[in-house]
């Protein structure tokens, strides 16, 4: 079974720049989460998406920050124009909505994650 | 305001020791309690889940334990190999929305 899907992995870019990243969650899952983590911290909520709505993005830069999920499958989150704090790893992860044996009760599902560099 | 804090934030540990990584949160009402790893560089992978009337869980030499009354929660890894270097992340879910409540994660390095 495919897991989660992030690109790129690794991006370098210069303040004032933009940057989006894509992800492709685990087939049939309706959630699709975006963390932000940074080094030495645990990952923070950004957005919550439940097929292709929006759940929760309190804690979403909406200033800078932006995400969709069009088809409620892929989603991209951008960042425009990136400040030197937005330095992170980017992770995406998904939850289904049923329970399974292996899944249990809303077990994440995470991607590798991509890794921002703001110069 | 929930909160999930570990300790320590880091740990160096020599191969073959046990060690024991702690949980405390204040995250109510509680559904279940999450130990993920993350290598560097990695996404966190999940290694146990825990709901409210579960007092311990095993992973392999992960045994994690869960105290719902004092609300803390312990990952407990015996005889430790290199490939354990990663850090160790708590993560608390409430239920409803499925709102996880991430710890800061406990940094471990295992030397030989």
């Amino acid at each position: 079974e495919a897991g989660v899907a992030q690109s790129p992995r690794y991006k370098i870019i210069e303040k004032r720049q933009s940057v989006a990243f894509w992800c492709n969650p685990i087939s049939g899952h309706a959630t699709l989460y975006w963390y932000q983590q940074i080094l030495g911290q645990g990952p923070k909520l950004l957005i919550q998406f439940q097929n292709n709505g929006v759940v929760d993005d309190s804690q979403l830069p909406k200033d800078r920050f932006s995400a969709e999920r069009l088809k409620g499958v892929d989603s991209t989150l951008k960042i425009q124009p990136a400040k030197l704090e937005d330095s992170a790893v980017y992770l995406c992860a998904s939850r289904s909505n049923r329970k399974t044996k292996r899944e249990g009760s809303g077990e994440l599902f995470f991607g590798e994650g991509s890794r921002l560099t703001v110069l | 305001k929930n909160q999930v804090e570990q300790s320590p934030q880091s740990l160096i540990i020599l191969e073959g020791k046990n060690c024991t990584l702690q949980c405390n949160y204040t995250v109510s009402p509680f559904s279940n309690l999450r130990w993920y790893k993350q290598d560097t560089g990695r996404g966190p992978v999940s290694l146990t889940i825990m709901t409210f009337s579960e007092n311990t869980k095993s992973n392999g030499r992960y045994t994690a334990t869960l105290d719902a009354d004092t609300k803390q929660s312990s990952l407990h890894i015996t005889a430790s190999q290199l490939s354990d270097s990663a850090s160790y992340i708590c993560v608390v879910t409430g239920p409803g929305t499925y709102k996880y409540i991430f710890g800061t994660g406990t940094r471990l390095k295992v030397l030989a």
